[in-house]
């Protein structure tokens, strides 16, 4: 059982936002903004999208957007793309026995 | 451009060990933590193993703390992990990542598969 909890999938329809909910704890999403997300398309390595809530590294596109409320940190994904079909994980600092936490992870269905 | 690449997967038998590498190039290894993580057939990603800068700070998820050591080299530019007493739960793919950011992991090599199975 994954320390975060994320819906196991979430579907959309071409260039409709959807969004992706990442619930923790005070101890790790409520207590720091240290939420990270983080894209992986089948076989492939895993790319960060988002740091520290809300941060895109330089070359992610816009459309994706950070954010957090208390215990829940949210991935949406805006004008959903086809190519945007993958695996979605959310990650983050965390004050208990273990550094970094993970969530189960979000599979995305564009339909 | 920066990479990382691992080695050092395999098959092993239960309770048996292997030592994971990580070789780093086209950054300043020196100037980050780093991390291990895993993913198991078919399941979602799971952070393993952290290391500072100078290699004197390091982190461990609870079901590898004890049988797991993570180190590395700067001058070789590399990272390591250790692990020992495998178990079945613990075949993986196992990544090397970089902490590019506050506990975010910004470039990740591709992987070497840990199967431990007899």
């Amino acid at each position: 059982q994954s320390a975060l909890t994320q819906p196991a999938s979430v579907s959309g329809s071409p260039g409709q936002s959807i969004t992706i909910s990442c619930t923790g704890s005070s101890s790790d999403v409520g207590g720091y903004d240290y939420v990270s997300w983080y894209q992986q398309h089948p076989g492939k390595v895993p790319k960060l999208l988002i740091h520290d809530v809300t941060n895109r590294p330089s070359g992610v596109s816009d459309r994706f957007f950070g954010s957090k409320s208390g215990n829940t940190a949210s991935l949406t994904i805006s004008g959903l793309q086809a190519e945007d079909e993958a695996d979605y994980y959310c990650s983050s600092y965390s004050s208990g026995t273990t550094n970094v936490v993970f969530g189960g992870g979000t599979r995305v269905a564009v339909l | 451009e920066v990479q990382l690449v691992e080695s050092g997967g395999g098959l092993v038998q239960p309770g048996g060990s292997l030592r994971l590498s990580c070789a780093a190039s086209g950054l300043t290894f020196s100037n980050f933590y780093m991390s291990w993580g895993r993913q198991a057939p078919g399941k979602g990603l799971e952070w393993v193993a952290k290391v500072n800068q100078d290699g004197s700070e390091k982190y461990y998820v609870d079901s590898v703390k004890g049988r797991f050591t993570i180190s590395r080299d700067n001058a070789k530019k590399s990272l390591y992990l250790q692990l020992n007493s495998l178990r079945g739960d613990d075949t993986a793919v196992y990544y090397c990542a970089r902490d590019g950011y506050n506990y975010a992991l910004d470039v990740w090599g591709q992987g070497t598969t840990v199967i431990v199975s007899s």
